[in-house]
């Protein structure tokens, strides 16, 4: 079946813009994160949505970053006024939520992102 | 302290043998414990996940967990050159699966 893809592949964007990454889970995952990866860096926690639940947004960095999501589908990772810094590959993923902590993650190709 | 520890590499290792992987965590409640593998320009893909202590094998890969210790380990063993990639270590902790930043494997013919 699909996997989780991620659109833009590439965003090139000019310093103070505001970008917005998108998410398509696969379907029927209830669970998605979004990670951040630096360059050579690991991977970063941002955000995390489970079904209707309130997300857990303890990751995101400053409030020039939000996320939203449409039920179980599409999400949405807003960056507004852009800053160099957060040039970066924006990872997506999803799971299935079985409450057991059993929870296989399967990623998106990302949405590499250069600030100029 | 991070959250979750890995040494960065790069870790070599000749054709063959085991390669061995380290990684601690912080937090005594962390539930899971999972490897990933990430080649260089793409995303991370699961290798394997362990929830009990001791080891959990699946072919040439081996999880130890040991709690106590707050420390999980991947082993490789017979490595090949496409086993050279970057693997990441995670830990969940309630909802956030927080990551190492990896660790760098190289293996050499």
């Amino acid at each position: 079946g699909a996997g989780v893809s991620q659109s833009p592949s590439n965003k090139v964007t000019e310093k103070g813009k505001d970008v917005e990454l998108r998410c398509d889970p696969i379907s029927g995952h209830t669970a998605l994160y979004w990670y951040r990866q630096r360059l050579g860096q690991g991977l970063e926690f941002l955000i995390y949505f489970q079904g209707n639940s309130a997300p857990d947004k303890s990751g995101l960095p400053s409030d020039r970053f939000s996320a939203e999501r449409t039920g179980e589908s599409v999400s949405t990772l807003t960056i507004q006024r852009t800053q160099q810094e957060d040039s970066a590959v924006y990872l997506c993923a999803s799971s299935l939520y079985s409450g057991s902590g059993a929870d296989t993650q399967y990623f998106g190709p990302g949405t590499r992102l250069t600030v100029l | 302290q991070k959250e979750v520890e890995q040494n960065s590499g790069p870790l070599s290792v000749p054709e063959g043998a085991i390669a061995s992987l380290n990684c601690t965590y912080s937090d005594r409640v962390s539930q899971s414990f999972f490897w990933y593998r990430q080649y260089s320009g793409k995303s991370p893909e699961l290798i394997m996940s362990i929830y009990s202590n001791g080891d959990k094998e699946d072919g040439r890969f081996t999880a130890q967990l040991n709690k106590a210790s707050q420390y999980v380990s991947l082993l490789i063993r017979d490595s090949q050159p496409s086993d050279s990639a970057t693997y990441l270590c995670a830990v969940k902790r309630a909802s956030k699966i927080i990551f190492g930043s990896g660790t760098r494997l190289s293996i050499r013919p």
